[in-house]
């Protein structure tokens, strides 16, 4: 069966920390790999989209791997601030036959001030 | 339109009773997909849209519930003799053209089945 596993699923740290969001999934033979962020209430903002054949995506303070192989993804948020306090879903497609993401259950994240 | 769009925002609706939930993909997005995020369940995939046809319905939970694309834009989600279990945030996302592309998500709709 495919599923993505994100663990922790919550995370407190204080602002200015560098840290590590993971997500896992079973069957390594993948399509691609999305982060998204998730505000209280809201909908889902894009982060990253990492394609199989790809290693890493950056933007800005935001750098997400990936290794198939191992099946691990993670996402790095480089000098945290309480703005980033939400969130963070990861969710991988496996076919490219349709668009159907298959989602982790979240880790919440909040920075504090 | 600047980003996906759902209406309502908001429904409540009795149980048993039908419901129409509409989605604006944006503008010039071939592919559509609905889900739905509910507590115990997270975030499920229900259906994608390329163009007018849905090549994937394997996510809809039972035969109440049913989708259209019309004209390659707008979707709407139907949920037939709704139950108590439907209520959830129903989330429509749309991309450009589809399998390697980013999905954009609209705002969602809240629906309460009492």
């Amino acid at each position: 069966k495919q599923e993505v596993t994100q663990i922790p699923a919550a995370l407190s740290v204080p602002e200015g920390e560098n840290l590590v969001l993971n997500c896992s999934f079973t069957d390594s033979a993948i399509y691609n790999l999305q982060w998204f962020r998730q505000d209280p209430g809201k909908g889902l903002t894009s982060l990253l989209l990492i394609q199989s054949s790809q290693r890493e995506q950056t933007s800005g303070r935001l750098n997400a791997s990936l290794d198939k192989s191992s099946g691990r993804s993670t996402l790095y948020i480089a000098a945290s601030q309480p703005g980033d306090s939400a969130t963070y879903l990861c969710a991988v497609r496996w076919s490219s036959n349709t668009g159907k993401l298959i989602f982790g259950q979240g880790t919440t994240l909040q920075v504090k001030p | 339109g600047a980003g996906v769009s759902q209406s309502p925002s908001n429904k409540v609706t009795e149980k048993g009773k039908d419901v129409e939930l509409r989605c604006d993909p944006i503008s010039g997005h071939t592919a559509l997909y609905w889900y739905r995020q509910s507590l115990g369940q997270g975030l499920e995939f229900l259906i994608y849209f390329q163009g007018n046809s849905a090549p994937d319905k394997s996510g809809l939970p039972s035969d109440r519930f049913s989708a259209e694309r019309t004209g390659g834009s707008v979707s709407t989600l139907t949920i037939q003799r709704t139950q108590q279990e439907d209520s959830a945030v129903y989330l429509c996302a749309s991309s450009l053209h589809g399998s390697q592309e980013t999905q954009y998500f609209g705002p969602g709709t809240r629906l309460l089945v009492l």
